[in-house]
């Protein structure tokens, strides 16, 4: 099992511009996240979720849009890039009855100049 | 607002002293309160605790949850170099977990 995978692993956008992070897993797992994590930080709940077709915003979604089309994967989406969102992301998922034990992927590094 | 409060932000102690790293949450619907190691990339998990007064250890590691007070300590006795990290709380509450900002340890050999 490759376990969650994200690419890509460090991009540099301009302000304005837009991009997918991609988020696959091939766990079975129903639950997914985003997270981001910035500088000295802990990782704050950007959207969640619990099965394919349902999403649910978390703490911090604005500027960011998420499908959740099949289990396996969930794309993050920046939609008009802005220097707030440099950061590294993470994707993690979890089991149904685990939630707890979330499997994280490598992360992702977003600078935006 | 659900929060989830860690302290302190940052720790440096010498190898082999003994650490208490500290959460305090207010959150509803609480399942679960999690505690996160993180190096250098993503975290891992070291413990879940659900009911008050129950010590969790795994090695040099320990914890326990005071439901009532709302709180939880993370103990690390004897550290080691290979503590350094960043250390997160995290609280599970329905579909999601809300993490703290951690405390970043650093371990001086």
């Amino acid at each position: 099992n490759a376990g969650v995978t994200q690419t890509p692993k460090f991009r540099i956008l301009k302000i304005g511009q837009s991009m997918t992070l991609q988020c696959t897993q091939d766990m079975n797992h129903n639950y997914m996240y985003w997270y981001r994590q910035d500088p000295g930080m802990g990782l704050k709940l950007i959207y969640y979720s619990v099965g394919a077709g349902i999403t649910d915003k978390g703490e911090v979604p604005n500027g960011y849009n998420v499908s959740r089309s099949t289990t396996e994967d969930f794309p993050l989406r920046l939609e008009l890039a802005a220097p707030s969102q440099t950061s590294v992301y993470f994707c993690a998922s979890s089991h149904l009855d685990r939630q707890e034990t979330q499997y994280f992927g490598p992360g992702t590094r977003l600078l935006v100049l | 607002e659900d929060k989830v409060v860690q302290s302190p932000l940052s720790l440096v102690v010498h190898e082999g002293d003994t650490v208490t790293l500290n959460c305090s949450y207010e959150v509803t619907n609480f399942r679960s309160l999690l505690w996160y190691k993180q190096e250098k990339k993503a975290p891992t998990f070291l413990f879940m605790l659900t009911s008050s007064g129950i010590e969790k250890k795994s090695g040099r590691l320990s914890s326990i949850l005071d439901k009532k007070e709302l709180f939880s300590i993370l103990n690390i006795t004897a550290t080691q170099t290979g503590d350094s990290a960043i250390y997160l709380c995290a609280v599970l509450r329905d579909d999601k977990i809300i993490f703290g900002k951690g405390t970043r340890l650093h371990i001086l050999p």
